[in-house]
């Protein structure tokens, strides 16, 4: 059984410049995370979906960044215009959601480099 | 503030060795603990998942332990592995919204031959 795929695994990209990270979750999955991972900060929940529509975008640093989920089987998150401060690990994650104990599927994440 | 305080940050333990790493969490009320695995360049991986009323859960050599009334858990490894070095993170869930997991900074746990 596939797990989460992210693509690309590592993003080098110039101050300014438009990024776009991609996430496929699970497949019968329902809900949807992407994260940020910093040293400083650790993990960060930045928007949430369910059944493709967005629950929760309280985490999304600013206007420079958007996610969609157009359909149940992928996802992305945008960041435009990048800036250097943006440079971390970007995870995407998906369950099953019934209820309950439901364990989040993390992928292998984004490495980005703004520089 | 932090809900979610590990310690300690960083340990190193020959190979066959044991060790426990420890999470204290002012998550209230909340539904599950977790601790979870993240080897280098790699997600987390949910390792084992405790509710309120249970106070242990193991998975092959790695052991929790919850202590709901003073909001503490404990991780151990026993008989460590090479494979064992990495990360491990303490991660609440609240009863409410429980989806918005609330993350420990983690113990990076290096073994040695």
């Amino acid at each position: 059984d596939a797990g989460v795929i992210q693509s690309p695994r590592h993003e080098v990209t110039e101050m300014g410049q438009e990024v776009t990270l991609r996430c496929k979750p699970i497949s019968g999955h329902n809900s949807l995370f992407w994260y940020r991972q910093t040293m400083m900060r650790g993990l960060e929940l930045l928007i949430y979906f369910n059944n493709n529509v967005p629950i929760d975008d309280s985490g999304m640093p600013e206007d420079r960044f958007s996610a969609k989920m157009p359909n149940a089987s992928f996802s992305t998150l945008k960041i435009q215009p990048s800036e250097p401060r943006d440079s971390a690990v970007y995870f995407c994650a998906s369950r099953r959601e019934r209820g309950g104990t439901d364990t989040q599927y993390f992928g292998p994440g984004t490495r980005l480099t703004v520089l | 503030k932090n809900q979610v305080e590990q310690s300690p940050q960083s340990l190193i333990i020959l190979e066959g060795k044991n060790c426990t790493l420890q999470c204290n969490y002012t998550v209230s009320p909340f539904s599950n603990l977790r601790w979870y695995k993240q080897d280098t360049g790699r997600g987390p991986v949910s390792l084992t998942i405790m509710t309120f009323s249970e106070n242990t859960k193991s998975n092959g050599r790695y052991t929790a332990t919850l202590d709901a009334d003073t909001k503490q858990s404990s991780l151990h490894i026993t008989a460590s592995q090479l494979s064992d070095s990495a990360s491990y993170i303490c991660v609440v869930s609240p009863q409410i919204n429980d989806y918005k997991l609330s993350f420990g900074a983690g113990t990076t746990v290096t073994v040695r031959a």
